[in-house]
């Protein structure tokens, strides 16, 4: 059974901070991707890797960066969090090759205040 | 035009129903499409395939219609299990996954 954890399930932090938001997966899957989800705007691609070392910019990658240092870990940074940042982040995986099913972790509710 | 759109709803149908959603995408090299379902606080997850002839698992029937470039998702004797957002997924040709805002439905006792 597939399983993709986050770090954390709720987080509050100030504008200005650094925010490191963990994913980790445990099906040596080598796709790896970060989400942001807001209501009406559905699931939005920050980032994603194909491999270690490797990344990609999605379709909002402003104001995020990633590191991929190990297969099983994509990280998501927030280097100067800000107030229009708060949302539900999503990380997922999948093999490789791009038609295969993803799976998500259960999320993190960001809060930035 | 957004690339992937969907009626947010929400629909609101009583047990037993049947209900048909559909998704609409811009993008006319697309060549891959999933419907995945998400339940209120938790993550997305994979409801099913959609091929180009059509494609039905149990009570959940998934069309394509390339002509007119859409998808549709039926679901039928609803059950309340089934209330839900269901998401449209649409892969560009050489792209990543393109998500529908989604459509909530909410099946009524």
């Amino acid at each position: 059974d597939v399983k993709v954890t986050q770090s954390s399930r709720y987080l509050v932090k100030r504008t200005g901070e650094k925010v490191f938001l963990e994913c980790v997966q445990d099906m040596d899957h080598e796709n790896m991707f970060w989400y942001r989800q807001d209501p009406g705007l559905g699931l939005r691609l920050i980032y994603f890797s194909y491999d270690v070392k490797m990344k990609e910019k999605g379709d909002i990658p402003e104001g995020y960066s990633v590191s991929r240092e190990k297969k099983e870990r994509f990280s998501l940074i927030l280097e100067s969090a800000s107030t229009n940042q708060t949302s539900m982040y999503l990380c997922a995986s999948s093999p490789r090759g791009g038609n295969h099913e993803q799976y998500f972790g259960p999320g993190t509710r960001l809060t930035v205040t | 035009r957004k690339e992937v759109e969907q009626d947010p709803g929400p629909f609101n149908v009583p047990e037993g129903a049947t209900v048909a959603f559909n998704c609409t995408y811009s993008n006319s090299a697309s060549q891959s499409f999933f419907w995945y379902r998400q339940d209120c606080r938790k993550e997305p997850k994979l409801l099913m395939s959609v091929y180009s002839s059509g494609n039905e698992d149990g009570r959940f029937t998934a069309q394509l219609n390339r002509a007119s470039q859409y998808i549709s998702l039926l679901i039928r004797d609803s059950k309340l299990s089934d209330s839900a957002t269901y998401l449209c997924v649409v892969i560009p040709y050489g792209q990543n996954f393109v998500f529908g805002p989604g459509t909530r439905l909410s099946v009524l006792p």
